[in-house]
């Protein structure tokens, strides 16, 4: 299975700035999503990370909010830009594995971001 | 449209009882596929299991089985023998033609000594 690392881990931040969180990949992916999940919920998709293109957002999540970027095919990155207290949640990058009639998707371990 | 629906908010089980946690879907695809995630207090996602729509058998790792009812468009996730490690929020997953995840509103599943 891939292994997933993301950075920063944590972060607490000013209203107003923006962050950008990485996700890197041991190995080439096809493809490569960004999740959030707001405190006490579960996780919902914010996009697709495509490779050479722009990311496939989902509805209610706008490029000029979170805009990704994936250089190649084991590297992406999410800003998340002027922050308020609403994007106080977990960032989950995740990656495809789809080998034969099996499919796995595996999560890096989430970068904690709280906003103040 | 894609639906995942787990219906128990929260459970407790005393440690080396079996557990079933609930989870139905709902997809017009033909071709779709099931996971179950854990999600300890650290905050990971850590994959358990995978089954896939044209799967005959349920898909079983370790103690972790997955009882697939394809008519009833259930997938209940069946832990053996709890151990107090497996306390935690557990996730039910549809992926879709679309190579998206949605995902299910979690069970907080409290192992008790």
């Amino acid at each position: 299975s891939a292994v997933i690392s993301q950075k920063p881990s944590r972060d607490i931040c000013q209203r107003g700035t923006s962050l950008t969180i990485q996700c890197q990949v041991d190995s080439q992916v096809t493809m490569m999503f960004w999740y959030r999940q707001q405190p006490g919920q579960s996780l919902t998709l914010i996009a697709t990370a495509n490779q050479g293109s722009e990311a496939t957002y989902e509805s209610g999540f706008v490029i000029d909010k979170f805009p990704i970027s994936r250089p190649n095919l084991t590297f992406s990155t999410l800003t998340v830009s002027n922050m308020s207290p609403e994007d106080s949640s977990i960032y989950l990058c995740s990656v495809e594995d789809a080998a034969g009639s099996s499919y796995e998707q595996y999560f890096g371990p989430g970068t904690r971001l709280t906003v103040t | 449209a894609q639906k995942i629906t787990q219906t128990q908010p929260g459970m407790f089980v005393q440690e080396k009882e079996a557990v079933t946690l609930d989870c139905t879907y709902d997809t017009s695809d033909q071709s779709y596929g099931l996971f179950w995630y854990k999600q300890p207090s650290s905050g990971e996602m850590i994959f358990l299991i995978y089954q896939g729509s044209y799967d005959e058998q349920n898909a079983t790792e370790g103690r972790y089985s997955l009882n697939f009812q394809k008519a009833r468009k259930s997938a209940n996730l069946v832990i053996s023998a709890s151990q107090l490690g497996d306390s935690a929020m557990y996730f039910c997953a549809l992926y879709s033609s679309a190579s998206k995840i949605i995902f299910g509103s979690g069970t907080r599943l409290s192992i008790r000594p």
